[in-house]
């Protein structure tokens, strides 16, 4: 079983619909993570955050919307998404900056969206 | 160039095969270096770090040539259970934020009877 607990498992929205999807770890991990998956394609990072800052946005469009509460916690709220954004969303954190491993992902087994 | 560049694969190989991937970055400021193996329709899974003097692990070894710029996967005595796309992940392929990791494009095995 991951570590990494992602939900939903599968979600299919409409182009005007709000959605969320949700992240948690219980292992400690300062640094999580947002990427995106397409078929066949390998993971594209989207966000990261460190000691619950976001530190990363790569140029994601604002359609995007992340949150993380607390250490535990990574949110990524969907709004107003276009079908091209249909993929696997895939969660991942990492021991904090300076330890070992800390560049070390443990991955969810991801959210699979579809936006019709 | 890509940040991360792999062999383009698919590779198909028999039970006991021995095979080998490449990789290669374009930051030489890169300093951590990863092997993951995804599974169809799983999530990325950690396989092995990458050391520069070269790390093994049963019937993996990993290799890094920083001069070169360059990182080897070896599996020896392949199992049917190796078939997966083998990632190559590099981090600050690109910059030098904590956590920047790339992934390679990754390269498909099949292992056969």
């Amino acid at each position: 079983d991951t570590e990494v607990t992602q939900t939903p498992k599968h979600l299919v929205m409409g182009m005007t619909n709000k959605k969320s999807l949700k992240c948690e770890q219980h292992m400690g991990h300062r640094a999580m993570y947002w990427y995106k998956q397409k078929a066949k394609k390998p993971p594209e990072l989207m966000f990261v955050y460190s000691y619950e800052k976001l530190s990363i946005n790569e140029s994601v469009p604002s359609r995007f919307s992340p949150e993380c509460p607390n250490s535990s916690l990574l949110n990524l709220h969907l709004h107003a998404l276009q079908p091209e954004d249909s993929a696997l969303y895939l969660c991942a954190s990492s021991p904090q900056p300076g330890t070992r491993g800390a560049n070390v992902l443990t991955f969810g087994a991801g959210s699979r969206l579809t936006v019709l | 160039r890509k940040e991360v560049e792999q062999d383009p694969g698919p590779f198909n190989v028999p039970e006991g095969a021995t095979v080998a991937f490449n990789c290669t970055y374009s930051n030489s400021a890169s300093q951590s270096f990863f092997w993951y193996r995804q599974d169809c329709r799983k999530e990325p899974k950690l396989l092995m770090s990458v050391y520069s003097s070269g790390n093994e692990d049963g019937r993996f070894t990993a290799q890094l040539n920083r001069a070169s710029q360059y990182i080897s996967l070896l599996i020896r005595d392949s199992k049917l259970s190796d078939s997966a796309t083998y990632l190559c992940v590099v981090n600050n392929a690109g910059g030098t934020s904590y956590g920047k990791l790339t992934f390679g494009q990754g390269t498909i095995l099949t292992v056969h009877p």
